[in-house]
């Protein structure tokens, strides 16, 4: 099971928007509706931030956003917060009873 | 407040075993399925296992099938990983987490513990 690709950084200042995308293939992210992200602060518990594409737990800010299409699917982050400094890894669903996690986005605040 | 507390990490020969633990406080394992996911240094995260709610049924990511055995005791509130034949391709953090399922497919794995580091070296 090959990891899904992200990008290895994105970056923007306070309150601008960043889209991280996160590529796999018609056997994960184009075939289940079981996308998530996670944030992970190094240090720190990773958390989810969306589930399902794009479903946000109680308590994520709808800062947070996610979509898909196709093969790729996509979180976006507006209005970037300092806080929001973090290593964020999209995960599919890959049938057989598997997962596959992203490659992993390191996102800076400038 | 919720928590998954990994322990049982720790320096191993290759070739050796390990057996980690996972207990939940504040937040029920029961009827959820358990995973564990690894991080080795300086890489992404990679899933390793997944046990459904009632124990019934295990799953592992071909890179340890036939090595790892996941395993739950709701008593406890507990879940293990027994790893054997450790790898130096096994050194990692590993966490465990909960998913919003009874078995795979959810993929909504929270919460997740701080884990606990395994290094496989001679």
């Amino acid at each position: 099971q090959s990891a899904l690709t992200q990008p290895p950084s994105a970056s923007g200042s306070p309150g601008q928007s960043v889209t991280i995308s996160c590529t796999g293939t018609t056997n994960d992210v184009g075939f289940y509706k079981y996308v998530s992200w996670y944030q992970h602060h190094p240090g720190k518990a990773p958390k989810v931030i969306i589930f399902e594409v794009d479903k946000r737990p109680s308590g994520v800010p709808d800062r947070f956003s996610g979509s898909k299409s196709g093969k790729t699917a996509s979180l976006t982050v507006s209005g970037l917060q300092a806080d929001d400094e973090a290593d964020y890894y999209c995960s599919s669903y890959a049938g057989n009873n598997k997962y596959v996690f992203g490659t992993g986005t390191k996102v800076t605040v400038l | 407040e919720a928590q998954l507390v990994e322990s049982g990490g720790g320096l191993v020969q290759p070739g050796g075993s390990l057996r980690l633990s996972c207990i939940a406080s504040g937040v029920s394992s029961k009827n959820h399925a358990m995973t564990w996911v690894r991080q080795a240094p300086g890489k992404g995260l990679e899933w390793v296992s997944l046990i459904s709610g009632g124990g019934e049924r295990t799953h592992y990511a071909d890179s340890v099938k036939g090595r790892f055995t996941i395993s739950r005791d709701d008593s406890k509130n507990a879940i293990y990983l027994q790893m054997n034949s450790l790898r130096a391709e096994d050194t990692a953090l590993y966490y465990c987490a909960r998913d919003s399922g009874y078995d795979s497919l959810y993929n909504n794995f929270d919460p997740w513990g701080l884990g606990t580091q395994v290094t496989v070296s001679s």
